[in-house]
């Protein structure tokens, strides 16, 4: 299927503990994003790639580092979790300005 | 900076009433607007978009939207709500020059269609 995948789907996780997710797309997209849904169901970017390089960083603390070895390819890395991390996190890539998201990793932080 | 509002958390139809979710947007230039849906549990998914052209735009599911560019507004409509159509709908803009294609959305408008 032609898709943004994303794993993995759920994630339980001590504080202070360091988690990855990863993020794939096969839709030949140039663009790739992480965005955060927080309990309120609100939407917010994180970071935006276009071809490999950071174009957005939406004053994200540094504890999360996003890496793109090859424009299919953004994960993300999160060091010393803490409770607030708790949320929704969808990677998505664009085309026309369409954005296609993942299916979400749902991160939870005790 | 661009912004989208979407006046109303909550939106309740009978099944078979027609709907509107409301969206208001603020950006410089011409605006690109798109509606997103996302059921429970799921991602987003691309319902429709307004670039250019008819100010009526036709998308997934029997939805539509209409661009009034005197009102700021891009209102989601159908005419014959279904009760598979409760979700959770978004409204996003972007601005023709706006960086890598950066999406403002709004924060969200619970849909529920009452049989």
């Amino acid at each position: 299927d032609t898709a943004v995948s994303q794993t993995p789907k759920y994630l339980v996780t001590q504080m202070g503990n360091d988690k990855s997710i990863k993020c794939e797309q096969n839709l030949g997209h140039d663009t790739m994003y992480w965005y955060k849904q927080d309990s309120k169901k609100f939407l917010k970017i994180m970071f935006s790639y276009n071809n490999k390089e950071l174009i957005i960083n939406e004053t994200v603390p540094n504890r999360f580092s996003p890496k793109s070895p090859d424009k299919a390819h953004l994960n993300l890395h999160i060091n010393s979790l803490e409770l607030g991390d708790s949320a929704v996190y969808f990677c998505a890539s664009s085309q026309a300005g369409v954005v296609f998201f993942g299916p979400g990793t749902r991160l939870t932080v005790l | 900076a661009q912004s989208v509002a979407q006046p109303e958390d909550q939106v309740n139809v009978a099944e078979g009433n027609p709907l509107t979710v409301k969206c208001t947007y603020s950006v410089s230039g011409n605006p690109y607007l798109f509606w997103y849906v996302q059921y429970p549990n799921r991602g987003l998914q691309f319902l429709l978009k307004y670039i250019t052209g008819d100010n009526l735009v036709k998308g997934s599911y029997g939805f539509e939207a209409e661009f009034n560019k005197s009102q700021t507004s891009f209102h989601l409509k159908k005419p014959s709500a279904l009760v598979s159509d409760s979700a959770l709908y978004f409204c996003a803009v972007r601005g023709p020059n706006t960086n890598a294609g950066k999406s403002t959305f709004g924060d969200g408008t619970t849909l529920t269609v009452k049989p």
